[in-house]
């Protein structure tokens, strides 16, 4: 597609149950970054995927996070056993090869835990 | 981790005026990079910035690569109530595909 998809765009959930939340980057873009936006507070990098090679997880706050790309393309970030503090806007990018031309960022997904 | 440390956190101005913001760290960073966010929208890359002391312009953006590679400023001259959003800085501390590193942001109001 033209531009960065994420889906939904906003979810409400329990807290304890789990959510994922889905990422279709820009057709050809070979890196897919995760990033969560909580209120008042900077982008936080959680999981970068790059081609082939072995995911950088380093950023995932807990066990409970998980991602994956399926076929270099589409990317699910799930959620286990949510807790509100998991509430955030998580922020799906896109590049070319790398950060250094900058990403291509999605409109996000809100997610609110009740 | 290595932090960005991006001043003010808000500002309010009348249109018309001049804003500067401004992102330092305590580390190297070989690219910074601008970008704003409009409310419910994801950032969207304003200017990108590779060399130390480079200096380079956008429309009434005007962004610099500090020249100890530990700082950038941004520049937005006669500002309009569109200019309205958030402004994140964002630099990469290595060569290669090292994930971007995000300040807090400065949240810029115009009055009109």
């Amino acid at each position: 597609g033209a531009g960065v998809s994420q889906s939904p765009s906003n979810k409400v959930t329990e807290k304890g149950k789990d959510v994922e939340l889905r990422c279709d980057p820009i057709s050809g873009h070979t890196a897919l970054y995760w990033y969560r936006q909580s209120l008042g507070q900077g982008l936080e990098f959680l999981i970068y995927f790059q081609g082939n090679s072995a995911p950088d997880k380093s950023g995932l706050p807990s066990d409970r996070f998980s991602a994956e790309r399926t076929g270099g393309s589409v990317s699910t970030l799930t959620i286990q056993r949510t807790q509100q503090e998991d509430s955030a806007v998580y922020l799906c990018a896109s590049s070319v090869q790398g950060a250094i031309y900058g990403y291509t960022f999605g409109s996000g997904t809100r997610l609110t835990v009740v | 981790g290595q932090q960005l440390n991006q001043s003010p956190q808000s500002m309010f101005i009348q249109e018309g005026e001049d804003v500067s913001m401004n992102c330092t760290s305590s580390s190297i960073f070989n690219t910074w990079l601008w970008y704003k966010q409009d409310p419910g929208e994801g950032p969207v890359l304003l200017i990108a910035l590779y060399k130390a002391g480079e200096l380079t312009s956008n429309g009434r953006l005007t962004a610099q690569f500090g020249i100890t590679r530990k700082d950038s400023f941004l520049n937005i001259s006669a500002s309009i109530p569109s200019d309205v959003g958030i402004y994140f800085c964002a630099g990469q501390p290595n060569s290669g595909n090292t994930p971007l590193v995000f300040g807090k942001g400065t949240r810029l109001s115009v009055i009109a």
